[in-house]
């Protein structure tokens, strides 16, 4: 069974800008979360989504949101980006809510 | 507020060895504590994890100990191989909340 993907995996973008990731689960999950990993804060939790809901967001500004599609697939948007958004932003799916959650690659973002 | 706290920071150890890093929490509704193993370049791969109506698990060389009273858990890897070079990242969750709270991680470097 393919594991969580993540597209793009690298992405260089200018401050200001906006960027969407996307996130395909393992086949059959139905539940993602989004984190963003960095050096200086270590493995944050931005959102989850579940049955195309968010249930649960993390202590992020509002320039960062989020949707889920019904075949499950996801996708993050950042808005105005500024440049202490560079990190490696990670997805990761469970088969249901509570049960165990894999990461994909994730997507390296460089905001200039 | 960090409510994982995990050490050491970074950990040598020589191969055969028995490699040990620790990890304390302070949110007592957390009842799910998974241990996460991170490459380079790779997003984090489920370890190991356990819930607190046991003391231990174990899986090949890798072994959970879990001390409710202590609200410490720790990762035992057994018999070391140069391959277990890695940063591992303990985590915890809430019943009912896919957010995971993850330490600072632990650099572990396997000589031979």
């Amino acid at each position: 069974k393919a594991g969580v993907t993540q597209t793009p995996r690298y992405l260089i973008k200018t401050r200001g800008q906006q960027v969407t990731l996307s996130c395909s689960p393992i086949s059959g999950h139905r539940s993602v979360s989004w984190y963003q990993q960095t050096p200086g804060q270590g493995l944050q939790f931005l959102f989850e989504y579940f049955s195309e809901t968010q249930r649960n967001k993390g202590n992020f500004p509002g320039r960062f949101s989020g949707r889920q599609f019904s075949n499950s697939r996801s996708e993050m948007n950042v808005s105005t980006l500024e440049l202490g958004d560079s990190a490696l932003y990670l997805c990761a799916s469970s088969l249901r809510r509570g049960s165990e959650q894999y990461f994909g690659p994730g997507t390296r973002l460089t905001v200039t | 507020q960090q409510q994982v706290k995990q050490s050491p920071q970074s950990l040598i150890v020589q191969k055969g060895g028995i490699s040990i890093i620790n990890c304390a929490y302070e949110n007592t509704a957390f009842d799910y504590f998974p241990w996460y193993q991170q490459f380079p370049g790779k997003g984090p791969a489920l370890l190991i994890a356990i819930r607190p109506d046991v003391s231990e698990k174990k899986e090949g060389r890798f072994t959970i100990s879990f001390n409710k009273s202590a609200k410490q858990f720790s990762l035992h890897i057994m018999d070391s191989q140069p391959g277990d070079s890695a940063t591992y990242f303990c985590a915890a969750r809430n019943f009912g909340n896919e957010k995971l709270t993850f330490g600072t991680g632990t650099r572990l470097t396997i000589i031979p």
